[in-house]
């Protein structure tokens, strides 16, 4: 079957930095993505890895290893704001379902 | 400067009421989809359109119907809403199948009494 694992829950101080893993088993991969969404909201496009390495976009960073079937996502200098669920999302051989990890809750604590 | 808009932002309807959920788009994307999101949950996809072509997922139930009239606009009707259809309902785009980036609505929150 086609899954995808990540914490239900992590907890960080305000100002720290926190990591957020995904690992993967699917059929086929053609990318691994990560959206944010704040409670009552809608999921938001964070970052997108098909190769391998790091991409980062100001405070945020996704990670990519194929041969572990893993990534992460990396908060810097986290803010209050960043009190959300992320999700991991992985495009399989599937020509037009993304596959969604259960998502993981992020507590800040100032 | 909304691109993917929903309406309402939140319905209550009775146990077998019909009721429809509306979704518009600004971005001119070809691929349109429903998904279904309950408390603490990953949004589960009911169906996608690419242009006019119309897919349903297998486990989507034949309670759920959706329409799109023009490129701009889709439609989910959901015919007898049960206790379980009480959910979050989140319209998504993006510019062709499978693409890795889709935008989301706010989402329409469905209450079922």
């Amino acid at each position: 079957g086609q899954s995808l694992e990540q914490p239900s829950e992590v907890t960080a101080v305000e100002g720290a930095i926190v990591q957020i893993n995904c690992t993967y088993q699917t059929s086929g991969f053609y990318g691994l993505s990560w959206y944010q969404q704040h409670d009552g909201g809608a999921p938001t496009f964070l970052s997108y890895n098909a190769l391998d390495g790091l991409e980062e976009t100001g405070r945020f960073s996704s990670f990519l290893s194929r041969s572990d079937s893993y990534g992460y996502l990396l908060l810097q200098e986290l803010q209050m704001k960043d009190s959300a669920s992320y999700f991991c999302a992985v495009k399989g051989d599937s020509n037009y379902q993304l596959i969604w990890g259960a998502g993981t809750k992020l507590i800040i604590k100032p | 400067d909304a691109m993917v808009i929903q309406n309402p932002r939140y319905q209550v309807t009775q146990f077998g009421k019909p009721v429809t959920l509306s979704c518009s788009q600004t971005l001119n994307h070809n691929v349109m989809y429903w998904y279904q999101q309950k408390s603490s949950q990953a949004p589960k996809l009911l169906f996608h359109y690419y242009d006019k072509d119309f897919n349903n997922e297998a486990d989507t139930p034949d309670n759920f119907q959706s329409r799109r009239p023009n490129t701009s606009f889709c439609f989910l009707d959901i015919r007898s809403p049960g206790l379980g259809d009480a959910a979050m309902y989140l319209c998504a785009t993006s510019r062709e199948r499978g693409a890795i980036i889709q935008y989301f609505g706010a989402g329409t929150r469905l209450s079922v009494l």
